[in-house]
């Protein structure tokens, strides 16, 4: 089984300013890792996700996350945030074996970027 | 080419009564699950189905069913509806060549409301 924790509900962030979503996770098996963006209104879409090699990993929008296996996280930042980017993130996680296409959402972060 | 598309956008319900849901998959997709996302419990993985087969189920109660369809477009069903069963039912697919690691393309929702 696995869980996922997503350390912060709201992160309020200025305009052009960096930030950080945490999010840590919890496995008895290896997984893949996923980050997904909501807009209002709408569905999830991907931002990026790790599967194996190199731990940092690049996205859409100007996103990059770092895998760090000893900390179990797998945290997503921007360097330069914009007010379009305003919106809940959401860290999942899904088994690597199995034919299963199950996922395990974090609880979410509201990142709000102010002007 | 066209995305996931779920009907209705929205529902309201009375306690007791049942709906159905329905969700096209991207053309050529074969796989299809669907989450329950609320305030409280977040997304939470209801079932997947894959050539007319549900091939993983969460953790969810007998009320809860769902169907696909020749063509990979779903239903989900639920019956004697309860108050906790408001919620966004939101509607993924992907082709699935076979690893978990396929990104998931979310439709829009549904919002179903019961009074």
């Amino acid at each position: 089984a696995q869980s996922v924790t997503q350390l912060d509900s709201q992160v309020p962030v200025f305009e052009e300013a960096p930030v950080e979503l945490r999010c840590n996770y919890s496995s008895s098996v290896s997984v893949y890792l996923f980050w997904y963006v909501q807009y209002p209104n709408q569905g999830l879409q991907l931002l990026l996700k790790y599967l194996s090699g190199s731990t940092l990993v690049k996205g859409i929008n100007g996103f990059e996350a770092e895998f760090n296996k000893s900390q179990t996280s797998f945290h997503l930042r921007k360097p330069s945030v914009h007010i379009s980017d305003t919106a809940e993130y959401f860290c999942a996680v899904s088994g690597i074996s199995g034919s299963a296409r199950q996922l395990t959402f974090g609880s979410g972060t509201q990142l709000t970027v102010l002007p | 080419k066209a995305g996931v598309t779920q009907t209705p956008r929205y529902l309201i319900k009375t306690r007791g009564q049942q709906v159905t849901l329905s969700c096209s998959p991207i053309s050529g997709h074969r796989s299809v699950s669907w989450y329950q996302q609320t305030p409280g419990q977040g997304l939470q993985f209801l079932f997947e189905y894959f050539s007319e087969t549900q091939r993983n189920k969460g953790n969810f109660p007998g009320r809860f069913s769902g169907r696909q369809f020749s063509n990979s477009r779903s239903e989900m069903n639920v019956s004697t509806l309860e108050l906790g069963d408001s919620a966004l039912y939101l509607c993924a697919s992907s082709f699935d060549g076979g690893s978990t690691s396929e990104k998931l393309f979310f439709g829009s929702g549904t919002q179903l409301s019961v009074l």
